[in-house]
Order: C-alpha cells, then structure tokens, then sequence
C-alpha cells in the first residue's frame, strides 16, 4: 500500500506563471517531507525540505506547504521557467527510520 | 566527477546470467543504498548500508545479492532474474542514515534488462 501518494501524473504550465504540484501521504508517524527532481538520464536530486514542526519552508523560487491535519504538502514554484521541466518526486520519512517513502511523481511541464 | 557514479548505464541479461551492478560515492557518505524504480510505480528501497553494515532488506527476492566491501562502493549482484524485474536500478548516499535528515544523493541509475 502506497503511503506517499502523487495523484497528478503530469502537470503543464506557462512559464511566469505559479506551478503546482500535490502530494498526500497515510502515515502520521511522518516527520520530513521532501522533494526530489529528476531530468531525463540523471538520478533525482534533492530540492527542497520541510520538517513535521513547520508548515512552510522557502528556497528562493521553491516553497513547500505542509497541512499535517489533512496529511497533504504542495511545492509551489513561482515564477515557473522552461528548466524546471522534470519530474517531482514528494518523499517522506520518520526520524530514525532508515528510509525515504516516495511518490510516483509528478512530470511538470513549463511552456515558454 | 559527479558524487555518485553507477556502472552500467544500460544492462540487457538473459534469465540465466549473472551480472554486477557498481555505486561509487566521493562524497564522504556513511550510508548508501540501493532502490528500485519500475515504471509508474514508487521508488522502493531495496537494502541499505550504513558504515558497511546492511541495516535494511526490504524484502528483496534472494536472487538479488549486495555487497559493501567499503563506506564508498556498493555492488548489486544479480543471478536468475526474471523478466519482471527490469527496472532501472538507483544506487544513493547519504550522510547519515535517511531517517535524520532524508537528503540522499543518487547515482544517475542503472537500466535493466532482463529478456
């Protein structure tokens, strides 16, 4: 059963304009949120994070929303570009487990 | 050189083959792992090391095999596989293990074939 879940497979937007991407996930144990992007021929890399004790996090043009009540994170990334094309992962994890519960991605789009 | 390194890149094997799969990390890491990526599913961790010793098995079939001969490489050995288990194949690191800080550093993975 998938404890971390991505329900939109693909998402596209203009560029300039906010994107969007959703995550939900079942276990309340869950303390740390993740993203991951991934290009086409490269392994995912690491983006953004938000522990269990916050409800947002900011990185420059990546923000991450966490509703704990609702079990749902969102990244927001405004304004999108053209290079943001990839895929996102969402993962979770609890302190002291020895792994990170992924999503099944989400293939985002940014039309010039 | 990237952090993580992964040979091969592409892997085609028949069921009866036996073949290695390779992780090298120059990132000082302690922990490293092997995760499995089969289309339109999740990630699934496969077995983790940390300082060399295998701390995780998640439920991998026996006909996959891994080793950790030092903090910086790891091997996926595998024999007898069938067709279902082409996948691409990610070898990670991280500083410690997932669970304190979740950031892991993944190899550019390994695509398998089994015909």
């Amino acid at each position: 059963d998938q404890q971390v879940k991505q329900n939109s497979p693909s998402l596209s937007v203009q560029e300039g304009r906010i994107s969007i991407l959703n995550c939900d996930y079942t276990n309340s144990m869950f303390d740390y949120f993740l993203w991951y992007k991934k290009y086409p021929a490269e392994g995912p890399t690491f983006l953004i994070s938000i522990s269990s004790i916050k409800d947002k996090n900011e990185d420059g043009r990546f923000t991450v929303f966490l509703n704990k009540s609702a079990k749902h994170l969102s990244l927001h990334i405004v304004p999108s570009q053209p290079g943001d094309s990839a895929v996102y992962f969402c993962a979770a994890s609890r302190t002291g487990a020895n792994n990170l519960f992924f999503g099944t991605g989400t293939r985002l789009t940014v039309i010039p | 050189e990237t952090g993580v390194t992964q040979t091969p890149r592409h892997l085609v094997m028949g069921m009866t083959n036996k073949k290695s799969l390779k992780c090298e990390q120059h990132l000082g890491h302690n922990a490293m792992y092997w995760y499995k990526q089969s289309a339109k599913k999740p990630l699934e961790l496969m077995f983790v090391y940390s300082l060399e010793e295998r701390v995780e098995n998640n439920s991998v079939p026996s006909r996959f095999s891994p080793e950790c001969p030092n903090s910086s490489h790891l091997f996926l050995h595998l024999h007898t596989l069938q067709p279902e288990d082409s996948a691409l194949y990610l070898c990670a690191s991280s500083q410690d293990q997932a669970g304190a800080t979740g950031e892991l550093f993944f190899g550019e993975g390994s695509r398998l074939t089994v015909l």
